[in-house]
């Protein structure tokens, strides 16, 4: 079975700090993965995803991840954050399928920005 | 152009109740999920849909829950009768071929 792990419950970066949150998955082949956002009382915004090719695949807002398959990592970066930043970021895997199956998510890192 | 479109956002009733959760996918979409997001447990698939169809129904938690998807633009989660454990946040997601599930703003559920 398939399964994400983001291992940091609660990050707390500086206005301006880069961030790197952290996502290993555990899946029997090569498995499409995603990034999502969620503000306070919304759903879930897709930030990238990588289904093959590059490794360093990048998204909106200025984020990028990377796809290691030696680590089973998939590691969220942004050079500079922004206080809008502040939300859940959340990891998940799929299927062959894409998004044409049902994703496993992580449980999810709370981004807090210090001024 | 609108989006994944969940009915109602919040819905408080008392246990035992009926309960009915509905979501407009996008149009096109031919893809459907439900997901239930608690603190405990985080976000997990309930079932999903292509063409209308049922295809994976291993995550709806007890014979109290059921869903349909009369046609492409409709889906109803339902719940009866309601517990206060099913309290949480359901989201509604809807995707094209094999592109990234697009979610709704969820429904928050309260069960006193």
């Amino acid at each position: 079975a398939q399964s994400v792990t983001q291992p940091d419950i609660h990050i707390t970066v500086s206005e301006g700090a880069s961030l790197e949150l952290r996502c290993n998955y555990s899946y029997g082949a090569t498995p499409y993965l995603f990034w999502y956002v969620q503000s306070p009382g919304q759903g879930l915004q897709l930030l990238l995803k990588y289904f093959s090719g590059d490794t360093l695949v990048q998204g909106i807002k200025g984020f990028e991840a990377e796809f290691k398959r030696s680590q089973s990592s998939f590691n969220l970066r942004k050079p500079s954050v922004h206080w809008s930043d502040a939300a859940e970021y959340f990891c998940a895997v799929g299927a062959a399928g894409g998004g044409a199956d049902g994703l496993t998510f992580g449980k999810g890192t709370h981004l807090i920005i210090q001024p | 152009d609108a989006g994944v479109i969940q009915s109602p956002r919040h819905e408080v009733t008392e246990m035992g109740q009926e309960v009915t959760l509905r979501c407009k996918p996008i149009s096109g979409h031919n893809s459907l999920f439900w997901y239930r997001q608690t603190m405990m447990r985080g976000l997990e698939l309930l079932i999903y849909f292509n063409n209308n169809v049922p295809i994976d129904d291993s995550g709806m938690p007890e014979d109290r829950f059921s869903a349909k998807m009369p046609n492409a633009s409709f889906s109803t989660l339902k719940i009866q009768p309601s517990e206060p454990r099913d309290s949480a946040v359901y989201f509604c997601a809807s995707s094209q071929g094999n592109q990234p599930q697009h979610f709704g703003d969820g429904t928050r559920l309260s069960i006193l």
